[in-house]
C-alpha cells in the first residue's frame, strides 16, 4: 500500500495555465508538507500544514494556494504558470509523536511539472 | 535549523562498507541529527536520527561524536540500490510552528560501483 500518494506523477502545461497536484496519504498523520526541488536539485519546503491548518508558509508567491480538504489530504493549485515553475513538487506527512526535533516525515513519489 | 556540512560526493564498491561524514559545529544541546536519503527518481526516504549515543536500525547506524560536533552514516554493506544523495539535517529542539520542515543542504552523492 502506498503510505504517500501524488497525483499525477508527470504534469506537462503552457505558460498562464492553472493546474493542481493533489496529494493523500493513509498513515492517518496530521501533518502535511509540499516540498519543491528545482533544476539544481534543492530541496525546499514550501508550506506545512498541522490538523487542516496552515503552520509553515516559504515566501512561496501567492499563485500556489495550498488546500487541505481534510488530514489525508493536501492539494496543491498553481495559477498562471511560469516558466520558473518547473520543478519537481514531493508531498509529506508526518505525526508528531514526541517532540518535534524527533519528527520523521514520509515523502510522497513527486510530481514532475513542465511548464512551456 | 543548524548548518551542516558534507562532501559533495563519495564512491563505494558494493558489499564494502560506506562512512558518510557530515559536520555540524553550531549544533545545539537539544538539536537531534537525522539522515535522509534520495533515491534517484524517488521522494526522500527516512534512514535514522540520533541524538548523542550511536544508533543501530536495519538500514544503517549512526556515529555521533563525543562533542557531537560531527556525525557519521555507515552502511555496512553497500548494494547498488544505496546509490542515493544522502541528507544530513539537524532538528531544532525548539518545538515551535516554524521548524514543521526539514531544511535540505547539498547532501553527498554516492556512488556504489558493482
Amino acid at each position: 500500500d502506498t503510505a504517500v500518494s501524488q497525483t499525477p506523477k508527470y504534469l506537462v502545461t503552457q505558460m498562464g495555465n492553472d493546474k493542481s497536484i493533489k496529494c493523500e496519504q493513509n498513515l492517518g498523520h496530521d501533518t502535511m508538507y509540499w516540498y519543491k526541488q528545482d533544476s539544481k536539485k534543492f530541496l525546499k519546503i514550501m508550506f506545512s500544514y498541522n490538523n487542516k491548518e496552515l503552520i509553515i508558509n516559504e515566501t512561496v508567491p501567492n499563485r500556489f494556494s495550498p488546500k487541505s480538504p481534510d488530514k489525508a489530504h493536501l492539494n496543491l493549485h498553481i495559477n498562471s504558470l511560469e516558466l520558473g515553475d518547473s520543478a519537481v513538487y514531493f508531498c509529506a506527512s508526518s505525526q508528531v509523536l514526541g517532540t518535534l526535533n524527533q519528527e520523521t516525515q514520509y515523502f510522497g513519489p513527486g510530481t514532475r511539472l513542465l511548464v512551456l | 535549523d543548524a548548518k551542516t556540512t558534507q562532501p559533495n560526493s563519495m564512491e563505494s564498491n558494493e558489499e564494502e562498507p560506506v562512512h558518510l561524514p557530515c559536520n555540524h559545529s553550531t549544533i545545539s544541546g537539544t538539536d537531534y541529527i537525522h539522515w535522509y536519503r534520495q533515491l534517484p527518481s524517488q521522494g526522500p526516504e527516512y534512514v535514522i536520527h540520533g541524538l548523542t549515543s550511536n544508533v543501530n536500525n536495519r538500514m544503517a547506524s549512526l556515529a555521533i561524536a563525543e562533542d557531537r560536533k560531527s556525525s557519521t552514516l555507515i552502511l555496512h554493506r553497500a548494494t547498488l540500490r544505496d546509490a542515493a544523495v544522502y541528507y544530513c539535517i539537524l532538528r531544532d529542539g525548539n518545538s515551535g510552528g516554524s521548524n514543521y520542515k526539514l531544511t535540505f543542504g547539498k547532501g553527498t552523492l554516492l556512488t556504489v560501483n558493482p
